[in-house]
């Protein structure tokens, strides 16, 4: 079946600690983004990437790196520079802003700092 | 569609009635326009989309208007259910990237 899984669900970080969240998707989907969801708000969006090797920062990037080395996968890490941490995450992925086609997205990865 | 420090709008009908949503957005260059809902714990998921191009699509039971005029979406739900209990988005989708609106939270009273 064709999607966009992200891993863990559900994951714990210490504090001071770089944590990775996975996401892949099978759709040959050129673009691929983060978000990030705090209870009870919209998604803010960290960054996004329109094709592979290439990514650009979205509203709040600080504190997040990001890589997309393939163009199935586009990893998320969350450095210790990042204050506030704890939130739900989502990663989602379309064609080319280009063709007008909806984004596909995962079912979330929610990260507490503990 | 920036939605930094909000919390969602909620929005409370009854079982049956129509429901209006809408959302502002803030890219006069977005040409492409969805309605995502999100239940609790979960991806959003599409529910209707827009070119710029229209002023109106039609779904089941959903329809969705835009007016570029004063960059504003709004999307009614006829014969309102409580599966339709979620909160919606809208998203905005320029050449570059897909920005969220501030979701508005609708709850269905039986």
């Amino acid at each position: 079946d064709g999607g966009i899984t992200q891993s863990p669900k559900y994951l714990f970080r210490k504090e001071g600690q770089n944590v990775t969240l996975s996401c892949e998707q099978n759709l040959n989907h050129d673009a691929m983004y983060w978000y990030r969801q705090d209870p009870g708000q919209g998604l803010r969006l960290i960054y996004y990437s329109q094709i592979v090797n290439d990514f650009q920062k979205g509203d709040i990037a600080e504190g997040y790196s990001v890589s997309r080395e393939k163009k199935e996968s586009f990893p998320l890490t969350v450095t210790s520079a990042q204050k506030n941490p704890t939130a739900f995450y989502l990663c989602a992925s379309s064609f080319s802003p280009r063709t007008n086609t909806e984004a596909f997205f995962g079912q979330g990865t929610r990260l507490t700092v503990v | 569609g920036e939605s930094v420090g909000l919390h969602l709008p909620t929005l409370s009908v009854q079982e049956g009635d129509n429901s209006i949503i809408n959302c502002a957005y803030s890219n006069s260059a977005s040409d492409y326009f969805i309605w995502y809902k999100q239940e609790s714990g979960k991806g959003p998921q599409f529910i209707i989309d827009i070119r710029s191009n229209m002023d109106k699509r039609q779904g089941q039971r959903v329809t969705v208007l835009l007016n570029k005029t004063v960059k504003h979406l709004s999307l009614q739900i006829a014969a309102t259910q409580p599966g339709d209990s979620a909160v919606y988005f809208c998203a905005e989708t320029s050449l570059r990237d897909m920005r969220f609106g501030a979701g508005t939270r609708l709850t269905v009273k039986p």
